[in-house]
C-alpha cells in the first residue's frame, strides 16, 4: 500500500525557516517524480514544486522560486522541503503528492501543517 | 503561466442528479487535464486524468471531455459520497490548480 507521511509543520515567525520531511513506502521511490502542494486554510489547491526521480529536474513557483527549495533522498525514501524567508502567505497545509504515469499526482499524504506568525 | 477557471464555484444538488462541472484554460492545453475529488480534512483523490481516463477504482459515473481549451467533469447520477470539492488540474506548462467547485447538497 502506497503511503506518504509528512512532518516538520510548526509555527514560525515571519522571515523564519522550516524543513518538511515525506515519508515514502509502499513503493518503489526512487521510480516515481514526486511534488510538494499546499493548501492555504479554507482556499485551494496550489502547486508548490517537482522533482524527478533522479534529481535531476527540478522546479518551483514563481511564488516560493529563491526562497524554497526541494531535495530527496532515495535511500532513505524521503522527500523533503526547506523553507526559508518564510511570510504569512506561506501559511497553508503542505501536502507531499507522487507523479502519476502522466504527469498528474496519483497518491497524497495527508499534509503538515505550516504556520507563518509572530 | 497558464490559467484555470472553474464555473460554477458553488453547486447545489440533489442525489441522483447529473452535474457537470467546467474548466477553463487561459491558453490551450490539449488534453493534459486532470481532475480531483478532496472531501473536508482530507487530501485530494485522483479521479481523472488525460482529460478522459477514470483513475483505477473510481466509480463510472464520473466521466471527463474537453480538449483545447474547455473540459467538462460529469457526474452521471450524483451519489451521497459525492458531495464534495472538485479541483481541475492542467499539466501542459508545469502544474496549475483551478479555485475549486464545491458540490453542495440541495
Amino acid at each position: 500500500e502506497v503511503q506518504l507521511l509528512e512532518s516538520g509543520g510548526g509555527l514560525v515567525q515571519p522571515g523564519g525557516s522550516l524543513r518538511l520531511s515525506c515519508a515514502a513506502s509502499g513503493f518503489t521511490f526512487s521510480d516515481y517524480e514526486m511534488n510538494w502542494v499546499r493548501q492555504a486554510p479554507g482556499k485551494g489547491l496550489e502547486w508548490v514544486s517537482y522533482i524527478s526521480g533522479t534529481s535531476t529536474m527540478i522546479y518551483y513557483a514563481d511564488s516560493v522560486k529563491g526562497r524554497f527549495t526541494i531535495s530527496r533522498d532515495n535511500a532513505k525514501n524521503s522527500l523533503f522541503l526547506v523553507m526559508n524567508s518564510l511570510r504569512a502567505e506561506d501559511t497553508a497545509l503542505y501536502y507531499c503528492a507522487r507523479g502519476g504515469s502522466n504527469y498528474n499526482f496519483d497518491f497524497w499524504g495527508q499534509g503538515a501543517l505550516v504556520t507563518v506568525s509572530s | 503561466d497558464i490559467q484555470l477557471t472553474q464555473s460554477p464555484s458553488t453547486l447545489s444538488a440533489s442525489v441522483g442528479d447529473r452535474v457537470a462541472i467546467t474548466c477553463r484554460a487561459s491558453q490551450s492545453i490539449s488534453t493534459w487535464l486532470a481532475w480531483y475529488q478532496q472531501k473536508p480534512g482530507k487530501a485530494p483523490k485522483l479521479l481523472i486524468y488525460r482529460t478522459s481516463t477514470l483513475e483505477s477504482g473510481v466509480p463510472s459515473r464520473f466521466s471527463g471531455s474537453g480538449s483545447g481549451t474547455e473540459f467538462t467533469l460529469t457526474i452521471s447520477s450524483l451519489q451521497p459520497d459525492d458531495f464534495a470539492t472538485y479541483y481541475c488540474q492542467q499539466y501542459s506548462d508545469l502544474w496549475t490548480f483551478g479555485q475549486g467547485t464545491k458540490v453542495d447538497i440541495k
